[in-house]
């Protein structure tokens, strides 16, 4: 079993529709918990992390974390072309210098 | 500009050869990474440094040795590359997280992609 799991997708959105990101891990243990957004060629890039469980908005961005289903999730409000690009989760467990990362869905947000 | 940079960022080479890939960060980070990341994106981690200390070494065939002349550099060296090692590397930083207790998560450099002939 993968520390980390995602759909591969792609999951296609119309634009200005909300897109919704899930990703699921193993290890109880798991502290910290990361969505990355990674365009084609390029590197991935922070877009936001939660530690609790619940919500956690920024801007058109929802984390959602349910420790106890061991799920995370990432809304995408207004959902734009430019959204479009492989939204990779990634858990911190033990509080270490170690991150895991599942193989990323990809995002098609139709004009 | 701050940031985490990578050279060079593409890297076409025969099988067999040796080759380096090198990293700087100027992010006052203490704790530094490779990921290699396959063609299905899947990012997976190969070495950590902490202050110049190798912290993490997952399984990687000895062929790779990673070098941190210092806290802001990690350096990776490949000897004898085989077809397999083609992949996109990348370094990344962060913060210790054992010490800080803030988890802030990894800033990464541009990617290094390698192609083995």
């Amino acid at each position: 079993q993968k520390e980390v799991e995602q759909n591969s997708g792609p999951l296609s959105v119309p634009e200005g529709a909300i897109a919704s990101l899930n990703c699921t891990y193993s290890d109880r243990g798991s502290q910290s918990f990361f969505w990355y957004r990674q365009y084609s060629g390029k590197s991935p890039e922070l877009i936001m992390f939660i530690y609790s469980n619940g919500d956690k908005e920024d801007g058109r961005f929802t984390a959602q974390l349910n420790k106890a289903s061991q799920y995370v999730s990432l809304l995408i409000r207004d959902s734009q072309p430019s959204d479009s690009a492989t939204y990779l989760c990634a858990v911190n467990r033990d509080n270490f210098n170690k991150f895991y990362f599942g193989s990323g869905t990809k995002l098609n947000v139709k004009p | 500009d701050t940031a985490v940079s990578q050279t060079p960022k593409y890297l076409v080479t025969q099988m067999g050869n040796d080759k380096s890939i090198k990293c700087e960060q100027n992010l006052g980070h203490d704790t530094m990474y490779w990921y290699k990341q396959d063609s299905k994106k899947f990012l997976k981690i190969m070495f950590s440094y902490n202050n110049k200390e190798l912290i993490i070494n997952e399984t990687v065939p000895n062929r790779f040795s990673p070098k941190s002349p210092d806290k802001a550099h990690l350096n990776l060296h490949i000897n004898s590359l085989e077809l397999g090692d083609s992949a996109v590397y990348f370094c990344a930083s962060s913060q210790d997280v054992r010490l800080s207790g803030d988890n802030y998560g990894y800033t990464f450099g541009s990617g290094t992609r390698l192609t083995v002939v």
